[in-house]
């Protein structure tokens, strides 16, 4: 019953190599997002879909692709993995995407995936 | 300069006690959201409580309330009785009404942990 899950939940992987990580939320919402979370805590967005259209694309490496086939799927494709890619990535849904309107709106996290790039 | 900002890297409090983190933010923006998040050491993001910038009332979920200054732009998260549960990061985020027609990313203070001792 889990509301947005995440797979793997761990990634260890070599530099150079790419991977993908999936989302999933099943709450019927229709906002989708991408956070990096580094070392320090610090947690920051990267990308965000509302019904399969990227609305928010921050100033990311085009090494990271977000794919949405549908709307309750997000997957992170990452190519050519770097040292500074190690963090934490959290996807996270909404009901509504972050327009004025709905400024109100929660976003609700997944558990998260470690990557690790060695 | 820093959109939200939390002040104490590390706070201790005993169980069965209140403390209050600290949470102050940056906006001219008339509309915005404020939200607290929990981040225990399994590494999920939970979603603990809403103020709106119009609310008229504090806003409380069981034990957590927020202690809404608004004239102060402070948005204190405070919980009462504490148990050892609540050990964890605390995140305080924030987002802005902005403009028509844009997308308003959800931006996180550096966060706060906070020990719980019996």
């Amino acid at each position: 019953d889990t509301a947005v899950s995440q797979t793997p939940k761990y990634l260890v992987t070599q530099m150079g190599n790419d991977k993908s990580i999936k989302c999933e939320q099943n709450l019927g919402h229709d906002t989708m997002y991408w956070y990096k979370q580094d070392s320090k805590k610090f947690l920051k967005i990267m990308f965000s879909y509302n019904n399969k259209e990227l609305i928010i694309n921050e100033t990311v490496p085009n090494r990271f692709s977000p794919k949405s086939p549908d709307k309750a799927h997000l997957n992170l494709h990452i190519n050519s993995l770097e040292l500074g890619d190690s963090a934490v990535y959290f996807c996270a849904s909404s009901q509504s995407p972050p327009v004025a309107a709905f400024s109100t709106d929660t976003q609700y996290f997944g558990p998260g995936t470690r990557l690790t790039v060695l | 300069a820093q959109k939200i900002t939390q002040t104490q890297p590390g706070m201790f409090v005993q169980e069965k006690e209140a403390v209050t983190l600290d949470c102050t933010y940056d906006t001219s923006d008339p509309s915005y959201g404020l939200f607290w998040y929990k981040q225990p050491s399994s590494g999920e993001m939970i979603f603990l409580i809403y103020q709106g910038s119009y609310d008229q009332q504090n806003a409380t979920e069981g034990r957590y309330s927020l202690n809404f200054q608004k004239a102060r732009k402070s948005a204190n998260l405070v919980i009462s009785a504490s148990q050892l549960g609540d050990s964890a990061m605390y995140f305080c985020a924030m987002r802005e009404g902005g403009v028509a027609g844009g997308y308003n990313k959800l931006i996180f203070g550096a966060g706060t942990r906070l020990a719980v001792h019996p």
